[in-house]
């Protein structure tokens, strides 16, 4: 069955400073990996996605993700982290008809 | 920019009460879905929806849960006698594509369900 691990409950890095949020899927084909951005009280909005081609992904706001199937990871970078970032990060991989979801990691920020 | 609206945005029931949440996905999509969060606990998939039937349902998805589009820009989850413990986030969610091929999903703001 698919699944999402995001290993860090929870991350603080200071302002400037470089993140990485790890995400370890398991998935039997080739998988459709995700990564979502929720802020309080908000919906989820998408960062980023990686179908296929290029192990390295660009998404909004400055971040990046790099697939890397001998790992079975689908880590989220930045390089430097703006207090706005403040938020719960959403690994995700596609299943079937159904997108499965990480517990999330929240990640704080620090002046 | 198109997007997936819901309502009501907070809602408080008595344990027993049904409730429907209301979704209105992004037009052209064809795919919706329901997802639930449970305070500080992760996003839990709970029912997929294509060409008017449920395409994928989760074991949390049980008889007191139903979804239905009953026109051609509602999609409605109704939770016929609600319990404590669905006191909850509901997320609605909907795509173009589906299946393997499922790409972004967009997401409502969501529906607080607080069950008392």
């Amino acid at each position: 069955a698919q699944s999402v691990t995001q290993p860090d409950i929870h991350i603080t890095v200071s302002e400037g400073a470089s993140l990485e949020l790890r995400c370890n899927y398991s998935y039997g084909a080739t998988p459709y990996l995700f990564w979502y951005v929720q802020s309080p009280g908000q919906g989820l909005q998408l960062l980023l996605k990686y179908f296929s081609g290029d192990t390295l992904v660009q998404g909004i706001k400055g971040f990046e993700a790099e697939f890397k199937r001998s790992q079975s990871s689908f880590n989220l970078r930045k390089p430097s982290v703006h207090w706005s970032d403040a938020a719960e990060y959403f690994c995700a991989v596609v299943g079937g008809f159904k997108t499965i979801f990480g517990a999330g990691t929240r990640l704080f920020v620090k002046a | 920019e198109p997007e997936v609206t819901q309502t009501p945005s907070h809602q408080v029931t008595q344990m027993g009460q049904e409730v429907i949440l209301r979704c209105v996905p992004i037009s052209n999509h064809l795919y919706f879905y329901w997802y639930r969060q449970i305070l500080g606990q992760k996003v839990e998939f709970l029912v997929s929806f294509y060409n008017n039937e449920i395409s994928e349902k989760s074991e949390i998805f049980d008889d007191q849960f139903s979804v239905e589009r009953p026109d051609g820009s509602n999609f409605t989850l109704k939770i016929r006698s609600t319990k404590l413990e669905d006191s909850a986030m509901y997320f609605c969610a909907s795509s173009e594509m589906g299946g393997s091929d499922t790409g972004e999903l967009f997401f409502g703001e969501g529906s607080r369900l607080t069950v008392l």
